[in-house]
């Protein structure tokens, strides 16, 4: 069965610095890879999809992930935070059927 | 037009009520999604239609009755339901096929309060 772990519930950063939001998958298969952002009171957005090209992904928002298939890891990363960044993260896997694995959730925090 | 568009935002009503969240997409997806996401949590799947018919329902009470009029609308029918239902519920639709490699387009949500 394939699952995912977002590693931190919260992560707090000043403005300016970069950001780091940590995702560790399991799959019996090649994976598809997503993370998504849900700003407060709002839908969800896909901020990029690894779907075994290249394993840097480059996404919307200066945002950015690599897929480490030895460490099973999918970290989302950002050199520079903004304030509008603040929101609510999930990677997410997709499994051999229709379906998508949510991870919990990393609700990333702004300092100005 | 990238946009999912659901009605209405917000929704509160009573256990004996009968009430239903409509969602509306033009990119010609023939995918479409509903999920239920409670507060602080990631969001559950319910239903997946694909090309207008029901392909999944995950085991979802019988007080929630989707339906897929055409390839443009998927609604929510509301009956009967519990304070424990009270949640987002987010339409999302794609392409169709595995959802594996495809990209979710998501409509801001119906926020739904059962008293």
């Amino acid at each position: 069965a394939q699952s995912v772990t977002q590693l931190d519930s919260h992560v707090s950063v000043s403005e300016g610095t970069p950001v780091l939001l940590r995702c560790n998958y399991s799959s019996s298969y090649s994976p598809s890879l997503f993370w998504y952002v849900q700003h407060p009171n709002k839908g969800l957005q896909l901020l990029l999809k690894y779907t075994s090209a290249a394993t840097l992904v480059k996404g919307i928002n200066g945002f950015e992930a690599e897929f480490k298939k030895s460490e099973t890891s999918f970290h989302l990363t950002k050199p520079s935070a903004h304030m509008s960044d603040a929101a609510e993260y999930f990677c997410v896997v997709s499994d051999s059927n229709y379906q998508l694995i949510w991870g919990a959730g990393t609700k990333l925090i702004i300092k100005p | 037009d990238t946009e999912v568009t659901q009605t209405p935002k917000h929704l509160v009503m009573g256990m004996t009520n009968k009430k239903s969240l409509k969602c509306e997409q033009h990119m010609g997806h023939r995918a479409m999604y509903w999920y239920k996401q409670k507060a602080k949590k990631p969001p559950e799947l319910m239903f997946v239609y694909s090309y207008e018919k029901l392909s999944i329902n995950e085991s979802v009470p019988s007080r929630f009755s989707p339906e897929c009029p055409n390839s443009s609308l998927l609604n929510l029918h509301l009956h009967a339901l519990q304070p424990e239902d009270s949640a987002l519920y987010l339409c999302a639709s794609s392409q169709p096929g595995s959802a594996r490699f495809e990209k979710l387009f998501f409509g801001s949500g119906t926020q739904l309060s059962v008293l």
